[in-house]
């Protein structure tokens, strides 16, 4: 299983605010940054959350990241059909000397 | 813009080797560490390995310690991920990827590797 934990699922309705998290440990999330990447099908990832809360240019401010202690959240507000998509938290682990990620979190707009 | 594209990927047998590439452009390819990700069937991401900017820093993931070898060439713009006695297990999509605070910002479109008798 994957070193960081997200929920497998996650859903709302057109319009709603959905929050999905990632809870990792001092090793990981305690003492480095946290990036949330969005897959959407048949593609590769896109950054949407860098350095816990920042989001790169043209990233909608519907997206907002977040982090406390060792765990970390991503937060979409007004959803939308087209944000049917994969989501992976990211970060750096210091006892493993890499990158660890969440096991991705499939959000579905009903 | 920033690129990345991926290739050399394809059917390999397993216990063969196999080397992949990243062609970079759209920015100053020497100045950013670079890593690799992939990504099984139906699976999640998985972090490969990481090269630092010069070279002189690389870590790999335990599953492919050993087996997997990161390079660069900064001359020529590209990253080289060399694949040895390869298993079923690394069937995957594999993405290169821009170093940035530690983790990665762009990625490529990836390039398929299946090994398989």
């Amino acid at each position: 299983q994957s070193v960081l934990t997200q929920p497998p699922s996650a859903s709302g309705t057109p319009g709603q605010r959905v929050t999905i998290s990632c809870s990792g440990s001092s090793s990981n999330i305690g003492s480095n940054i946290v990036n949330w990447f969005q897959q959407l099908p048949g593609t590769a990832p896109k950054l949407l959350i860098y350095s816990n809360n920042l989001r790169p240019s043209g990233v909608p401010d519907r997206f907002s990241g977040s982090k406390s202690g060792t765990s970390g959240s991503l937060a979409i507000s007004g959803l939308q059909s087209d944000d049917e998509a994969e989501y992976y938290c990211a970060t750096w682990d210091d006892s493993l000397n890499g990158v660890v990620f969440g096991g991705g979190t499939k959000l579905t707009v009903l | 813009q920033v690129q990345l594209v991926e290739s050399g990927g394809g059917v390999v047998q397993p216990g063969r080797s196999l080397r992949l590439s990243c062609a970079a452009s759209g920015f100053s390819f020497r100045n950013y560490g670079m890593h690799w990700v992939r990504q099984a069937p139906g699976k999640g991401l998985e972090w490969v390995a990481v090269i630092w900017n010069d070279g002189s820093n690389k870590n790999y993931a335990d599953s492919v310690k050993g087996r997997f070898s990161i390079s660069r060439d900064n001359s020529k713009n590209t990253l080289y991920l060399q694949m040895s006695s390869l298993r079923a297990e690394d069937t995957a999509v594999y993405y290169c990827a821009r170093r940035y605070q530690l983790l990665m910002d762009y990625w490529g479109l990836g390039t398929q590797v299946t090994v398989s008798s």
